[in-house]
């Protein structure tokens, strides 16, 4: 089966609340990388993260990385109606090419 | 540059029927996967790429098959068609991991929405 696993796999907000969707790994992965789906659309990637305890910013998303690689977390701080969607982590392990995505997080804001 | 290109947009098919999804990539990019994604299962790898002539099985491989004769082109081949696989399909593209320190970002098509009755 997948060997990313992502929570929560739903969450409803008001605008201007913050949002967090973890994803864990049981193996370590060389790379974490995020995606972003509108409904309808295609998943458009967001960031890609390499090292340990990495932590990137990219105006109200925070994305880190886990210190074993294992692990990684995508905040929205003061959630708008434009980040509906679903998100998506994805990694490689350290012995492959193949690039496994969790199952996502689908985010749902209200005015 | 196009992009990733995928073709047909929709298609029904009875069961038993074939059927090729193409997708093609303008981007000289050396890997190429297809997904399946269906409703609480996110994005499933089916089968990947990463060069013209090499293949690999991804997590839902049984039912499909690839080829790869060129750096552009990573058709999907469904033999036999079933229910089950009633889905939307994502071909997808990038460059190799750590190929001259690019990064591998994704590059996907439109998809393409297959019913099979």
């Amino acid at each position: 089966g997948q060997q990313v696993m992502q929570i929560p796999q739903y969450q409803h907000v008001q605008e201007g609340e913050d949002f967090t969707t973890y994803c864990n790994s049981s193996t370590t992965l060389s790379n974490i990388q995020w995606y972003k789906q509108r409904p309808g659309g295609h998943p458009v990637f967001l960031i890609q993260l390499v090292k340990s305890g990495e932590v990137k910013k990219q105006k109200r998303l925070t994305f880190q990385f886990g210190e074993a690689k294992k692990n990684s977390s995508l905040h929205i701080t003061a959630t708008q109606t434009t980040d509906v969607g679903t998100y998506f982590c994805a990694g490689h392990r350290d012995s492959g090419y193949a690039l496994n995505f969790g199952k996502g997080t689908s985010l749902l804001v209200t005015p | 540059n196009a992009g990733v290109t995928q073709t047909p947009k929709f298609q029904v098919l009875k069961t038993g029927q074939s059927m090729t999804l193409q997708c093609a990539q303008d981007m000289n990019h050396e890997y190429m996967s297809w997904y399946r994604q269906d409703p609480g299962m996110g994005l499933r790898l089916i089968h990947y790429s990463v060069g013209a002539g090499i293949t690999d099985q991804g997590e839902v491989p049984n039912g499909y098959n690839v080829s790869r004769s060129t750096t552009e082109d990573f058709p999907l081949r469904l033999l036999s068609a079933a229910p089950s696989q009633t889905s939307v399909y994502f071909c997808a593209s990038s460059p190799l991991a750590g190929t001259s320190g690019r990064s591998n970002e994704q590059f996907f098509g439109p998809g393409t929405r297959l019913t099979v009755l």
